[in-house]
């Protein structure tokens, strides 16, 4: 059972507020990863991380960023929230080297009004 | 760059059909191949992978075969149940494993009753 946490699981927030969203895992995985998902079910990688002090930006410009301090914790920011970042927001986590499965949260659905 | 392609649905069988659902996928160097299930509410979980060339996931009464000769993952069950109802998911990663996983677009499946 993979140990992986998302809080919240469900947000509504107005425009223009600043908003994280956390992601923690017990299992000491290096690398971490935040997806958003669009309804059509899509996943788009918008940030990544390999270990502490370590972050990557992914396929999609989501106007978000992310902070790695501890090995365990990698949170999610939005500075200004607006309507069209309403979507899933799944956070993974995985082992280095070939072949390592990626263990998923169980998501965050924000949705701002 | 790497991609992977599966095929689109969504997918609607009766109880007690087989599925098969296709995955190709472009690479370069060897790739580890996954399938991913996200049922209704949930993050995805890994459903069955497999590391190099002719070897066989299977998970729960499905397989995938890793085909290299035809560049491809098909996931298949002889026997569905209403409790598959969920969105799957064909991924890779390369073999230096330090990239984050390629996805498809995803495959919804219902089974009815």
């Amino acid at each position: 059972e993979a140990d992986i946490y998302q809080t919240p699981r469900y947000l509504v927030i107005g425009t223009g507020k600043k908003i994280t969203l956390e992601c923690s895992q017990t299992m000491g995985h290096d690398k971490m990863y935040w997806y958003q998902q669009d309804p059509g079910m899509e996943l788009h990688l918008i940030h990544y991380s390999y270990g502490v002090n370590s972050t990557e930006k992914g396929d999609l410009s989501s106007e978000s960023t992310v902070s790695r301090i501890r090995t365990e914790h990698f949170p999610l920011t939005l500075e200004s929230a607006r309507p069209s970042h309403t979507s899933q927001y799944l956070c993974a986590s995985s082992s280095l080297g070939q072949g390592s499965e990626q263990y998923f949260g169980p998501g965050t659905r924000l949705t701002v009004t | 760059g790497d991609s992977v392609t599966q095929m689109e649905g969504p997918v609607t069988l009766s109880e007690e059909a087989c599925l098969t659902i296709n995955c190709t996928y472009t690479a370069t160097g060897y790739p580890s191949l996954f399938w991913y299930v996200q049922y209704p509410g949930e993050g995805l979980q890994l459903l069955l992978k497999a590391t190099k060339a002719d070897d066989k996931g299977s998970n729960k009464g499905f397989e995938a075969t890793y085909r290299k000769e035809t560049t491809s993952f098909h996931l298949e069950k002889g026997s569905v149940q209403v409790s598959d109802s969920a969105v799957y998911f064909c991924a890779l990663t390369t073999y230096s494993g330090n990239t984050p996983l390629v996805f498809g677009k995803g495959t919804r499946l219902s089974v009815i009753a």
